[in-house]
C-alpha cells in the first residue's frame, strides 16, 4: 500500500493555458475523488468515479474542468483556459468502504 | 441543501487544557461521520469515525467525538492538549440515504496550542 499518489507537487501556468494533473490511487480502492482546497477552507469537492464511471460532478465546476478515470486505475484532471481564480491546491482521494485516503495534492498557480 | 458548519475557524488553547471543536450538519438522515487533521505542510490525515453503535468514538491519541443525532452534532475534544496537537481540523460527512459516497467537508479549525 503505497498511499494515494499525486504528479506533479506543484504547477506554475500562465493564464489561459490547459493543464492536466494525475492521480494514482491506493490499488484496491474502487472510488476516487478530486476536491479543491484554498486557503482557509476546506476540501470543496469536485468530482468522484466509481470504477471508471463519473457519478457525481459537483454543479459549481465550471466546464473547463474535466476529469477521466478511463481504466478504472489512474485519474487525470484537467482545466482548460486556466484563469487566476483556479490557483488553489487540488487534492484527490481514493476509498474502498468508509472514509476517503488523501494525496499530498498538486498546488497550482496561474500567474 | 447538505452542509457541514466548524462555527470556530480558530481555536487558541493552552498547553494541559481541555478543548472541544464543534462540528454540525445540515440534516437528520442517516450519516457517516469523520474528522480529519492537516499538520503544518502535511496533507489531511483521519482521525477518527463514527459509522454505527456507540455514539462515543475515540481516537489513538487522545481525541474523542461524540454522535449527537437530535442536535445533529459531531464535536470533537480532547481532555488536555499539547503543542504538538497543533493543527487544522475538518469534519466531513457522508449522507447516507442521499444515495451518494460524497464526502461533505466543513471550513476546518485551527487549533492552536499555546506553551
Amino acid at each position: 500500500d503505497t498511499g494515494v499518489s499525486q504528479d506533479p507537487r506543484h504547477k506554475i501556468t500562465k493564464r489561459g493555458q490547459n493543464v492536466t494533473f494525475r492521480c494514482d490511487p491506493i490499488s484496491e480502492h474502487n472510488r476516487l475523488y478530486w476536491y479543491r482546497q484554498t486557503l482557509g477552507q476546506g476540501p470543496e469537492f469536485l468530482t468522484y468515479f466509481q470504477n471508471e464511471a463519473q457519478l457525481e460532478k459537483s454543479r459549481l465546476l465550471s466546464d473547463r474542468f474535466s476529469a477521466e478515470r478511463p481504466k478504472g486505475s489512474f485519474s487525470t484532471l484537467e482545466i482548460q483556459r486556466t484563469e487566476q481564480g483556479d490557483s488553489a491546491m487540488y487534492l484527490c482521494a481514493s476509498s474502498l468502504g468508509w472514509g476517503i485516503d488523501f494525496g499530498s495534492g498538486t498546488r497550482l498557480t496561474v500567474v | 441543501a447538505q452542509s457541514v458548519t466548524q462555527l470556530d475557524s480558530q481555536v487558541p488553547v493552552f498547553e494541559e487544557a481541555p478543548v472541544e471543536l464543534r462540528c454540525n450538519y445540515s440534516s437528520s438522515v442517516s450519516v457517516y461521520l469523520f474528522w480529519y487533521v492537516q499538520y503544518p505542510n502535511q496533507g489531511l490525515q483521519l482521525l477518527l469515525k463514527y459509522l454505527s453503535g456507540s455514539t462515543l468514538v475515540e481516537s489513538i491519541n487522545g481525541f474523542e467525538a461524540e454522535f449527537n443525532k437530535s442536535q445533529t452534532s459531531f464535536h470533537l475534544r480532547k481532555p488536555s492538549v499539547h503543542i504538538s496537537d497543533t493543527a487544522e481540523y475538518f469534519c466531513a460527512v457522508r449522507f447516507i440515504s442521499s444515495g451518494t459516497y460524497k464526502y461533505i467537508f466543513g471550513t476546518g479549525t485551527r487549533l492552536k496550542v499555546l506553551a
